[in-house]
């Protein structure tokens, strides 16, 4: 079973700011990583699917990166706007039987 | 396109009985995973089908069990309730063979498990 880690656990962004946070995993045991967004009251969405070293996916004003190398993946966020107001999950799975295992999430707070 | 369907999406049970969720995935999508959601633990894996057979399996007792039916819809069943079981538990449909092939998934709204 991976161990994933993300930080902060909570983050408060003043609107029109631009905001970073990470998930780290274990290098030695990695097959994909993925990123999802979930409101309060929603399911969670499904944001990034990232398997090779190097990737870098966007979608709008929301990128990430992945280096497997050092176990770790950044998601950016340009110019918050409220509605990025969630908790954002990043969960890896190692190839094996074990699924997905998620990180804790890091709750961010958009402040008009 | 409808999207992933959970039934019902509020539960009240007791200790020591079981119940049984219904989730009814994309059209189209064969695999069909099961998660259970808890202030404490945070979103933890239970199982995943693809075509009727369990391809991955969390770290639960073998309270915690499913199957998958020819339509691709899929239960899950948890035998002898414990209080410790109360929790929201979504289940996510995908095209991919498994979640190791790294295929999008897609939530549904889950089922909120209350057990007194």
């Amino acid at each position: 079973i991976l161990n994933v880690e993300q930080s902060p656990q909570s983050l408060h962004v003043q609107e029109g700011d631009s905001t970073n946070f990470t998930c780290s995993f274990p290098s030695s045991n990695f097959y994909a990583l993925h990123w999802y967004r979930w409101e309060t009251a929603k399911s969670p969405e499904a944001l990034f699917v990232m398997t090779l070293n190097g990737d870098e996916k966007k979608k709008g004003r929301i990128s990430a990166t992945l280096n497997t190398k050092e176990g770790y993946s950044y998601l950016y966020i340009k110019g918050s706007q409220p509605e990025d107001s969630a908790t954002y999950l990043c969960a890896c799975s190692g190839g094996g039987a074990d699924g997905l295992t998620f990180g804790k999430g890091t709750h961010l707070i958009i402040q008009p | 396109k409808a999207g992933v369907t959970q039934t019902p999406r509020y539960l009240i049970k007791t200790r020591g009985q079981q119940v049984t969720l219904s989730c009814s995935p994309i059209s189209g999508h064969r695999s069909v995973s099961w998660y259970q959601q808890t202030p404490g633990q945070g979103l933890q894996f239970l199982f995943e089908y693809f075509s009727e057979t369990q391809r991955n399996k969390g770290n639960f007792p073998g309270r915690f069990s499913g199957r998958q039916f020819s339509n691709s819809r899929s239960e899950m069943n948890v035998s002898t309730l414990e209080l410790g079981d109360s929790a929201l538990y979504l289940c996510a449909s995908s095209l991919a063979i498994g979640l190791a092939a790294g295929g999008e998934q897609f939530f549904g709204p889950g089922t909120r498990l209350t057990v007194l």
